[in-house]
């Protein structure tokens, strides 16, 4: 199984700031076939980007993935008060599909 | 507009199954290089994928879960359904039902159902 390891494990910042979350794989990932969700509490995941690099529709361009190979980063540019939420990595490469363990970004 | 709703008990008994129905509206269950799965979520935890079933019929599963995952289609009633065998507290979790197209990111979720285990 590709095992992926997501750091930090809680990010505090604040409104206006920018997140960088990272999510490394225990192998490469072919094609860079690797995701990026957002789970508000209460709420399923929602799909913000794939590919690595390529928003979902209708995902706002503050959002941005980056990486390849085995590491990957999410950006989130100028934090708004509803991108305080738990973020998971995913990667579709090869079965079985596997999740990061998250990370959550709360207001510091 | 494509949803996906999820039913079936909220309560469990151990070492029985578990069964659960993923409704598709908007959209044939089966639709041509689409995958229909389901993915739990552990209280407080992150998420696991349980199993799939592509638009040809076959079905995959997590190794993890030790053959105790089966999932079907009822193509007249537009729903897939998961059955998960001799369960245990372990299974508690929210279950969802999610689309992929192959080599694809799953682009749609259902607002999940939750599973409890216990006597």
């Amino acid at each position: 199984d590709i095992v992926l390891t997501q750091s930090p494990g809680t990010l505090s910042l604040s409104p206006g700031e920018r997140a960088t979350l990272s999510c490394r794989a225990s192998q490469s990932v072919r094609s860079n076939y690797l995701a990026w969700y957002q789970q508000r509490p209460g709420q399923a995941p929602r799909l913000l980007i794939y590919g690595a690099s390529s928003r979902a529709t209708g995902i706002p361009d503050r959002f941005s993935g980056s990486g390849s190979g085995t590491d990957f980063t999410l950006t989130i540019n100028r934090l708004e008060p509803e991108d305080f939420a738990v973020y998971y990595c995913q990667q579709y490469s090869r079965s079985p599909l596997t999740f990061g363990g998250g990370t959550m970004v709360d207001i510091k | 507009q494509v949803q996906l709703q999820e039913s079936g008990p909220g309560l469990v008994k151990p070492s029985e199954t578990l069964s659960l129905i993923c409704t598709v509206s908007g959209d044939s269950v089966i639709r041509n290089g689409h995958y229909r799965a389901w993915i739990r979520q552990p209280p407080g935890k992150g998420l696991e994928w349980i199993g799939s079933l592509y638009s040809t019929g076959s079905t995959y599963s997590n190794p993890s879960l030790n053959n105790r995952v089966t999932i079907s289609v009822d193509a007249s009633r537009n729903q897939v359904s998961l059955s998960l065998s001799s369960v245990t507290a372990a299974d508690t979790a929210v279950y969802y039902c999610a689309t992929f197209a192959q080599t694809d990111a799953i682009y749609l979720w259902g607002p999940g159902t939750v599973v409890t285990v216990s006597s």
